[in-house]
């Protein structure tokens, strides 16, 4: 089952905050994230397996909450490069069966 | 430059028609991944192979039919073409570990008139 992305779309100033979670209704595995511009192929972010462990790079960070089956994707102090549609997938067993959200736009303004 | 290539870049065919698609991965990556993305369907996981054998399958029509070959290279062979399987396919990837950072290939376009 696909899981649900929210917001769908987020306007931000430079330098502003943004959160996207990824909500599953079954017991997940692992989540990945990836970020997508316009007209260009997917960018991996990075892979959060079950067990609640965080990871960052740079000022973009995500955690992963198995209890909830949910996870959120943080960037902190947002560039013009943050913009674009970031995508979670989502795995229940470690096998890389992913299923994916159907996106978020984020677009970060001067 | 993500150092994983695809070709053709833009394909454009007919229904009923079979076409194949490669990717080369990064050097010393044994891992490569297929994804379709079409405005309907969204982003899909197609298959994943390590080292030549099917590691994992998801969405992936039994139309659609995929390998990897000794030299790590890989091809996705679609077959009776449907309007419906116009979108960009994307080839990714990886290292020995799953976690490993996935590397994207430019994408091919397939058009089926």
């Amino acid at each position: 089952q696909q899981p649900v992305q929210s917001p769908q779309a987020v306007i931000l100033r430079e330098g502003e905050d943004a959160v996207i979670n990824c909500s599953s209704s079954k017991a997940l595995y692992s989540v990945h994230w990836y970020r997508q511009k316009h007209g260009e192929a997917p960018v991996f972010l990075m892979i959060l397996l079950k067990g609640g462990e965080q990871k960052g790079h740079d000022k973009i960070s995500a955690s992963f909450n198995e209890k909830k089956q949910q996870s959120s994707l943080y960037l902190t102090a947002s560039q013009l490069s943050y913009s674009g549609t970031y995508f979670c997938g989502t795995a229940s067993g470690s096998n890389y069966k992913l299923t994916f959200g159907k996106g978020t736009l984020l677009t970060v303004n001067p | 430059d993500s150092g994983v290539t695809q070709t053709p870049k833009h394909l454009i065919t007919a229904t009923g028609q079979r076409v194949t698609l490669r990717c080369s991965p990064r050097s010393g990556d044994l891992s490569v991944y297929w994804y379709q993305q079409s405005l309907d369907q969204g982003l899909q996981f197609l298959i994943q192979y390590y080292n030549g054998e099917e590691r994992a399958k998801g969405n992936i029509l039994e139309r659609f039919s995929a390998q990897q070959f000794p030299d790590l290279h890989s091809e996705l062979n679609l077959s009776s073409l449907e309007l419906g399987d116009s979108a960009l396919y994307f080839c990714a990837s990886t290292g020995r570990e799953a976690t490993d950072t996935q590397y994207f290939g430019p994408g091919t376009r397939l058009t089926v008139l």
